[in-house]
C-alpha cells in the first residue's frame, strides 16, 4: 500500500460548484497536512496547512484532517475557473523534519 | 520577501549528454534546500535536500547529483543524461530549523532527453 493516496480525477465540474479532494494515508506518523496548487507548467504554491484534526478555513477553502481515519480533505466552495489545476495533498512525518510525502494529485477542471 | 528563481526554464538534451540546473534563493539565510522531479503519472518525487553549504543528502539512487556551493544556490547535475531523466525538475526552499517544514517551490524546468 502506497503511503499516500490521491484519486487522481480527471474532476470536471461547473462553475459554482462545491468541489472535494481527498487523501488517505497508511501512516500513523504523519503529523502535519499541506495542500498544493499546481497550475499547468508551473511549480506548486502552498495553499493550506494544518497540523490538527478538525477544519481549517481560508476563504473559499477550507482543509479537514481526521487522523483517527487518516484521511484529509481539501473542500473548494464556490468554485472559479481560475481554481482549474492540479491539487497535491502533502504530508510530514513527526518524526522527519525535511521531506514530504505528496500525493499524485488530482486535476480539477472548473468550466465556466 | 522570498522569491526563488530556477533556469533555465525548458531544455532539450540528447541522451549522454551532461546536465546543470541551477537554483536560487533570495530573502532568506540558510533554508533548507530540495531538488523535485514530477513525472507524468508518477508526482513529485524527492531527488535531494540540504539543510546547509555542503550538506547533501540523496532519497533516490540515480545518475544525478547535487551541489550546494553558496547559501542560497542549489545545483543538479548529471554526467550523462538518461532517456529516463527527462521530466519537470522543481528546487525548493524551506524555513530553517521548522519542525514541520513547509516548502516553497520555483518555477521549475521541464527537460526533455531525446
Amino acid at each position: 500500500q502506497k503511503e499516500v493516496e490521491q484519486d487522481p480525477g480527471p474532476l470536471s465540474v461547473p462553475e459554482g460548484a462545491i468541489v472535494s479532494l481527498n487523501c488517505t494515508y497508511s501512516n500513523s506518523a504523519f503529523q502535519y497536512f499541506m495542500w498544493y496548487r499546481q497550475y499547468s507548467r508551473k511549480g506548486p504554491e502552498l495553499l493550506m496547512y494544518t497540523y490538527s484534526s478538525g477544519n481549517k478555513e481560508d476563504g473559499r477553502f477550507t482543509a479537514q484532517v481526521d487522523k483517527s481515519s487518516k484521511y484529509i480533505s481539501l473542500f473548494i466552495r464556490d468554485s472559479q475557473p481560475s481554481d482549474s489545476a492540479t491539487y497535491l495533498c502533502a504530508l510530514i512525518s513527526g518524526g522527519s523534519n525535511y521531506t514530504l510525502t505528496f500525493g499524485k494529485g488530482t486535476l480539477l477542471t472548473v468550466n465556466p | 520577501s522570498q522569491t526563488i528563481h530556477q533556469w533555465p526554464a525548458t531544455l532539450v538534451q540528447p541522451v549522454g549528454s551532461p546536465l546543470s540546473l541551477e537554483c536560487t534563493v533570495e530573502g532568506t539565510s540558510n533554508p533548507n534546500l530540495y531538488w523535485y522531479r514530477q513525472a507524468a503519472g508518477r508526482g513529485l518525487q524527492l531527488l535531494f535536500y540540504s539543510v546547509g553549504i555542503g550538506q547533501i543528502s540523496s532519497e533516490v539512487p540515480q545518475n544525478l547529483s547535487a551541489s550546494r556551493p553558496q547559501d542560497r544556490q542549489f545545483i543538479l547535475s548529471s554526467k550523462k543524461l538518461l532517456l529516463s531523466d527527462s521530466g519537470f525538475y522543481l528546487c525548493a526552499w524551506g524555513r530553517p530549523g521548522g519542525a514541520a517544514d513547509t516548502q516553497y517551490f520555483g518555477p521549475g524546468t521541464r527537460l526533455t532527453v531525446l
